[in-house]
């Protein structure tokens, strides 16, 4: 199967600082890559939509000067998230899909942990 | 968009079939029913999808109701590593709905 791998898979970090966080699709060439949030307990939440080549779609309420995305081939997205705060320590997950339609598969990483201090 | 339900926990023991249920009573014609599955501090993953007829793949079963007004994702032998929230996800065909939007799911104990 398609697989999506993250790096860092946890990370922490002082307040102030910027944090990157890639995302690659190892065997295959995705159109789509999307990020989401996770926070402890709650369900995942959808920060942004990239495409390879082309400027990212933030989900309403997601600053997208806070959260950086470049989607710069078909299998690596990364997230800058810039200025952290505690507030932003959460669970990263990104994932690549071959296609945009609503049979198309999303394929996720492992999920990088991102602590704030 | 049209919504899920699904049950906010249930258990099973392993080795046991698992019945996961997801009502989704506003469904409509081009809804695509999808399932993925967490697993602890991971990724979620693919588990089956489909439109009006049951499907099977290697990892789980998926039974539609005749009316599509609800579904049920059926693990046959669960075993341990099958502990995860499993999430029941309405796709539209058409426009932007290649996302994924998350609810709470049921988070499924197997017991050994």
């Amino acid at each position: 199967g398609a697989v999506v791998s993250q790096h860092p898979s946890w990370v922490i970090c002082k307040s102030g600082t910027s944090v990157k966080i890639e995302c690659r699709s190892l065997d295959f060439q995705a159109t789509t890559m999307f990020w989401y949030r996770q926070f402890p307990k709650q369900s995942l939440m959808l920060m942004a939509t990239s495409n390879e080549g082309s400027k990212a779609t933030y989900e309403q309420g997601v600053e997208k000067d806070k959260f950086l995305i470049n989607h710069a081939s078909l299998t690596l997205s990364t997230l800058t998230v810039t200025s952290a705060h505690p507030e932003d320590s959460s669970f990263y997950i990104c994932s690549a899909s071959l296609g945009l339609t609503s049979t198309d598969t999303q394929y996720f990483g492992p999920g990088t942990r991102l602590t704030v201090l | 968009d049209a919504k899920t339900t699904q049950p906010n926990s249930m258990e099973s023991n392993e080795e046991e079939p698992v019945h996961l249920p997801c009502n989704h009573s506003t469904i409509s014609g081009t809804d695509y029913i999808h399932w993925y599955r967490q697993l602890p501090s991971q990724g979620p993953e693919y588990v089956i999808h489909g439109l009006t007829s049951n499907v099977n793949n290697r990892m789980a079963s998926l039974a539609i109701a005749e009316d599509r007004k609800s579904s049920t994702l059926i693990l046959h032998r669960a075993t341990l590593r099958d502990a995860a929230v499993y999430y029941c996800i309405l796709r539209r065909s058409g426009g932007s709905n290649y996302k994924l939007t998350f609810g709470k799911g049921t988070l499924l104990t197997v017991n050994p």
